[in-house]
């Protein structure tokens, strides 16, 4: 079975500064996807990155970048500019690429609280 | 397009009742996927439908039952609820899934008393 942990279970960062994440997985398979879920305190879960286990290239999304490290299976999120609307819990998940059973399950992380200073 | 809803969005019960869960997904998603969010055990996987079939369930007692029906919205049930049922349940959609992305809905907090 495969395993996300979030070593860090509450960050802070100044307004405009820069903050990282860090998420560690365990799985034998070699095909997967990777994501950073965003969720407010008003509760909804929102997609803020996802990166494809066979894809070299880091992804990034405008602010949001990772820092995607197959052998050692790290998958730490990078927040450029911090800004008040991004103080959240941040979940870091796995979803295997195959399905013996027909589906997708996604495997959460514990999560990290954000908090944004102004 | 609307999102995903889920209905109600705040309930409380109390110990041995059942309760029913609903969840609308976005228009022309097809797969549902239901997780349960507690403060100690974090985000888990329930279970997940996909054109009126379970197609996969998480480690949860048979108390836990779900089903889909032909417009892909889905119910989840508890039955004989227990103090620690209590948790944020929140109902994800995508098209197929697969590589397709899933979107959450906003949650159900189920309290038991």
């Amino acid at each position: 079975a495969q395993t996300v942990t979030q070593s860090q279970p509450e960050m802070s960062v100044q307004e405009a500064e820069t903050v990282t994440l860090s998420c560690t997985y365990d799985t034998s398979e070699s095909d997967y996807y990777l994501f950073w879920y965003k969720q407010p305190p008003s509760r909804q879960m929102i997609l803020v990155i996802r990166q494809e286990a066979y894809k070299q290239q880091n992804a990034t999304e405008n602010r949001f970048s990772v820092n995607f490290q197959k052998a050692a299976k790290s998958f730490s999120l990078k927040i450029s500019d911090s800004q008040l609307g991004d103080a959240a819990m941040y979940f870091c998940a796995y979803r295997s690429a195959y399905s013996g059973a027909g589906s997708y399950q996604l495997t959460f992380g514990k999560g990290t609280k954000l908090s944004v200073i102004p | 397009k609307a999102g995903v809803t889920q209905t109600p969005r705040y309930l409380i019960k109390t110990r041995g009742q059942q309760v029913t869960l609903s969840c609308s997904p976005i228009s022309g998603h097809r797969s549902v996927s239901w997780y349960q969010q507690t403060p100690g055990q974090g985000l888990q996987f329930l279970f997940e439908y996909f054109s009126e079939t379970q197609r996969n369930k998480g480690n949860f007692p048979g108390r836990f039952s779900g089903r889909q029906f032909s417009n892909s919205r889905s119910e989840m049930n508890v039955s004989t609820l227990e103090l620690g049922d209590s948790a944020l349940y929140l109902c994800a959609s995508s098209l197929v899934s697969g590589t397709d992305e899933q979107f959450f809905g906003p949650g159900t907090r189920l309290t038991v008393l």
